[in-house]
């Protein structure tokens, strides 16, 4: 079965531009989940959705946001791109958002902002 | 405030010996942990769990311990191999009263595995 998959897997942007990162979840996963990871801050958790809600939200500013479709497929859009937002973008599924249920993760998109 | 904590940067074990790495936690309230391999430039892989009303969960080589009362876990592997040369990252989640799969992880150890 198809994993996590996650596009572009690699793009550049310039600062001040914006940028739609795309996550397609393990078929029939219905949660699913953002992270950033930087060599500074590890792998922090950006936000989550579940049936198209978005069911819990970290810590960043409200230039990141995201949402998620009927299909289950997620996007996330960063606006107004900084430097500081060179990052792997992560993207996590599971089948219902409960603890105890395992949560993969796609490769990941690398963006580097210039 | 880093409510995971993998206190060893790096561990470099013979081939065929015993992996530890170990994981603290502040937060009582987590009640689901997870172990997860990750090489450069690629996702995180997923290796093994355990909920809080456990306190050890063992798949093939990988076995992982929980102490509730230290908020500490450890991930065994055994015997190690070096295709197990990687980072290791463990994370934990808390169920606020709904499901949530937010999970808060550690910096990480990078485990070497020598030949």
């Amino acid at each position: 079965k198809a994993g996590v998959t996650q596009t572009p897997r690699y793009l550049i942007k310039t600062r001040g531009q914006q940028v739609t990162l795309s996550c397609s979840p393990i078929s029939g996963h219905r949660s699913v989940s953002w992270y950033q990871q930087t060599p500074g801050q590890g792998l922090q958790f950006l936000f989550e959705y579940f049936s198209e809600t978005q069911r819990n939200k970290g810590n960043f500013p409200g230039r990141f946001s995201g949402r998620q479709f009927s299909n289950s497929r997620s996007e996330m859009n960063v606006s107004t791109l900084e430097l500081g937002d060179s990052a792997l973008y992560l993207c996590a599924s599971s089948l219902a958002g409960s603890p105890g249920n395992t949560i993969y993760f796609g490769e990941g998109s690398w963006l580097t902002v210039v | 405030d880093q409510q995971v904590k993998q206190n060893s940067p790096s561990l470099s074990v013979q081939e065929g010996r015993i992996s530890i790495l170990n994981c603290d936690y502040t937060n009582s309230m987590f009640d689901y942990f997870l172990w997860y391999k990750k090489y450069p430039a690629e996702g995180p892989t997923f290796l093994i769990s355990i909920s809080s009303i456990k306190d050890k969960n063992e798949d093939g080589r990988f076995t992982v311990f929980l102490n509730k009362s230290a908020k500490h876990l450890s991930l065994h592997i055994v015997p190690s191999q070096p295709g197990d040369s990687a980072v290791y990252f463990c994370a934990a989640s808390r169920n606020y009263g709904g499901a949530t799969n937010k999970l808060i992880f550690g910096t990480g150890t990078l485990l070497a595995v020598q030949p």
